[in-house]
């Protein structure tokens, strides 16, 4: 199947810093993308729709100035936890569309993230 | 909402067939049922998806019911490494951006 990357594949960073995390499609063109966090123990929850060339979509409840979603290519998307807390401390998993027929969806490893 | 309904959690023995089952009873004609499953601290891994006919690949088994509100994944030979949360989704195929919503899934312990 098409293969998606993230990193980093954890970090650990202060209260009050801001993330980085990537989301690439390294064998496909991925038009849509998106992002989920999940707590430990927890099911996914999605976050956004990242699409690219375009603003993102989020979901109910995610504020957009903190989770700052950019796809600026069709293999990259990238999710910025700014001014990170505690609270934030969670697994980022992006996921990626292939397009076509099939149209399936395929997920990267995910993104421990650790706030201090 | 998630639109399927999963045990919470399953047993199976190593080497036996591990039947996993979905209640989807709103599922509508145009949706396709498809597995997922997490593995401890990893991304979800796509395993399997039909719309009304069985489906089988080198991972799994699908059997869907002839109403489609209902389907069972089979795992036919159960391992170790099998251990994992199992997914059960519903969702249009073909639309982009069709975005997948998580249930709580089923959790399926593997004994040896």
């Amino acid at each position: 199947g098409a293969v998606v990357s993230q990193h980093p594949s954890w970090v650990i960073c202060k209260s009050g810093t801001s993330v980085k995390i990537e989301c690439r499609s390294l064998d496909f063109q991925a038009t849509t993308m998106f992002w989920y966090r999940q707590f430990p123990k927890q099911s996914l929850m999605l976050m956004a729709t990242s699409n690219e060339g375009s603003k993102a979509t989020y979901e109910q409840g995610v504020e957009k100035d903190k989770f700052l979603i950019n796809h600026a290519s069709l293999t990259l998307s990238t999710l910025t936890v700014t001014s990170a807390h505690p609270e934030d401390s969670s697994f980022y998993i992006c996921s990626a569309e292939t397009g076509g027929a099939g149209n399936e969806q395929f997920f990267g490893p995910g993104t421990r993230l650790t706030v201090l | 909402d998630a639109k399927t309904t999963q045990p919470t959690s399953m047993d199976c023995a190593e080497g036996r067939a591990a039947n996993l089952p979905c209640n989807h009873s709103t599922i509508s004609g145009n949706e396709y049922v498809y597995w997922y499953r997490q593995i401890h601290s990893q991304g979800p891994q796509y395993i399997i998806h039909g719309l009304k006919n069985n489906e089988t690949n080198e991972m799994a088994s699908l059997i869907i019911t002839e109403d489609r509100k209902s389907s069972t994944l089979i795992l036919p030979h159960a391992t170790l490494r099998d251990t994992a949360v199992y997914y059960c989704i519903v969702r249009v195929a073909e639309n982009r951006d069709d975005k997948i919503i998580f249930g709580k899934g089923t959790r399926l312990h593997i004994l040896p």
